[in-house]
């Protein structure tokens, strides 16, 4: 079936630093891919979305690729903030049987300090 | 704010007991998603509704169970409790299907079985 696959954390960054967050998927078809936040305490936001491929989705700073070619979704700041510390998951939509239910990575735990 | 709420936050049960988490959507959204956050199993999807009807199963146990109502909330229904099914249970709805499309995220229902 569909899964996802992601970095495995934590991730411990200073601010202002480069953020990659890896992110690769097996899929039959063409999946929308996803990038959610959850900040401590909270439930899941949706961060960005790609429907097809070589879509670019981008929001607060975050961008993601979706990569056809690789089966990829990488996830990039250029510059994090304190602010950014929460957990991120990639997600797909998997469309088996007419409903679009999201397949999640594992997440990724990121942490910022000043 | 997404837009979907959940009741209750949280809830404390003994095992062996019932209890039934509810969550109201999006307004004008006609799709219900549940889905369990664990930290053995991730985030896995148990079952979706669509304008009152199931439209998928994940891997949601037989002693769970999910209604739609008409007014388009939703229920889970989880019985004869055992540990391992604390977890952390949200619900999302979306606009439509089967036409992919972004899911919205409540803020969760956080359930402890003692």
């Amino acid at each position: 079936g569909n899964s996802v696959t992601q970095m495995e954390g934590p991730v411990t960054l200073s601010e202002e630093a480069f953020l990659t967050i890896n992110c690769t998927y097996t899929a039959t078809g063409y999946p929308s891919l996803f990038w959610y936040v959850q900040y401590p305490g909270e439930g899941l936001q949706l961060l960005l979305k790609a429907t097809k491929a070589d879509d670019k989705g981008s929001n607060k700073g975050f961008e993601a690729t979706y990569r056809k070619e690789t089966t990829s979704f990488h996830l990039e700041k250029g510059s994090v903030q304190v602010s950014d510390s929460a957990v991120y998951f990639c997600a797909l939509s998997d469309a088996q049987g007419g409903s679009e239910k999201l397949v999640f990575g594992k997440g990724t735990k990121l942490t910022v300090n000043p | 704010d997404s837009g979907v709420t959940q009741t209750p936050k949280h809830l404390i049960t003994a095992t062996g007991q019932r209890v039934t988490l509810r969550c109201s959507p999006r307004s004008g959204d006609l799709s219900v998603y549940w889905y369990q956050q664990s930290l053995d199993q991730g985030l896995q999807f148990l079952i979706q509704y669509y304008n009152g009807e199931e439209r998928a199963k994940g891997n949601i146990l037989e002693r769970f169970s999910a209604q739609q109502f008409p007014d388009l909330h939703s229920e889970l229904n989880l019985s004869s409790l055992e540990l391992g099914d604390s977890a952390l249970y949200f619900c999302a709805s979306s606009a439509a299907s089967p036409a992919a499309d972004t899911q919205y995220f409540g803020p969760g229902t956080r359930l402890t079985v003692l």
